[in-house]
């Protein structure tokens, strides 16, 4: 079964980092681009960027261009999303995406999400 | 880039169609025909509906399909079932980037 498994909520205080993991089982990691993706409470789904990890090549969404970082383990079949300069504005839900290398922005499967909670 | 732009609401009663717009540009939704379609309950990841434009994965009912027209794309769900209600994102491919819809919540009324 094709699964991708996060790490757990995080609280930080504003101005810090979080990273967040992203581990696939039941799946060849390599055949897969992993997007990360965010929600805000009550807010609609962000694209923050994707990474492909046979070639380790990211792009970012403008919005988070200077913040974000995406990387992969291959041998640990984990990617990673790391945002910094936290802020209240960056309380959301993030999930990381499997997106077939054969298809086209199709994301399938979704993590369960991490909460991730910035308050001083 | 901005967001693709989806109504806030649809609703029908059950057995109706309800048809979600989702507005983009010749830069995104007009330029590829990588446009995929998002079903969320409350609490939930997202779980993928259609992708590429109008293809179904294995699992998902015929009752959902999906088009476009220029830079705008439509997904449809017939014989709505109390299990639709759900918020509806569409997205789609935008050269390096990709991008989601405001997003739709749909009532079964």
């Amino acid at each position: 079964q094709v699964q991708l498994v996060q790490s757990g909520a995080e609280v930080k205080r504003p101005g810090s980092s979080v990273k967040v993991s992203c581990k696939a089982s039941g799946v060849t990691f390599s055949n897969y681009i992993i997007s990360w993706v965010r929600q805000a409470p009550g807010q609609g789904l962000e694209w923050m960027g994707r990474i492909i990890p046979l070639l380790g090549i990211a792009n970012y969404a403008q919005n988070f261009q200077s913040r974000v970082t995406i990387t992969a383990d291959k041998s640990a079949s984990t990617a990673y999303m790391e945002l910094t300069s936290l802020t209240s504005e960056d309380t959301a839900v993030y999930y990381c995406a499997g997106d077939p290398r054969s298809v086209v922005n199709a994301f399938d499967p979704w993590g369960q999400g991490t909460l991730v909670t910035v308050s001083s | 880039q901005s967001a693709l732009t989806q109504p806030p609401s649809a609703s029908g009663s059950p057995g109706q169609s309800v048809t979600i717009s989702c507005t983009g540009t010749s830069s995104d939704v007009g330029g590829y025909n990588y446009v995929s379609w998002y079903q969320q309950h409350p609490g939930k990841a997202p779980k993928l509906m259609i992708y590429e434009v109008s293809k179904r994965p294995s699992g998902v009912p015929d009752r959902f399909s999906g088009s476009k027209s220029g830079n705008t794309a439509s997904l449809t769900v017939s014989g709505l079932q109390a299990e639709d209600e759900a918020d509806y994102y569409c997205s789609s491919y935008a050269g390096t980037n990709s991008l989601f819809g405001t997003g739709t919540k749909v009532t079964v009324l």
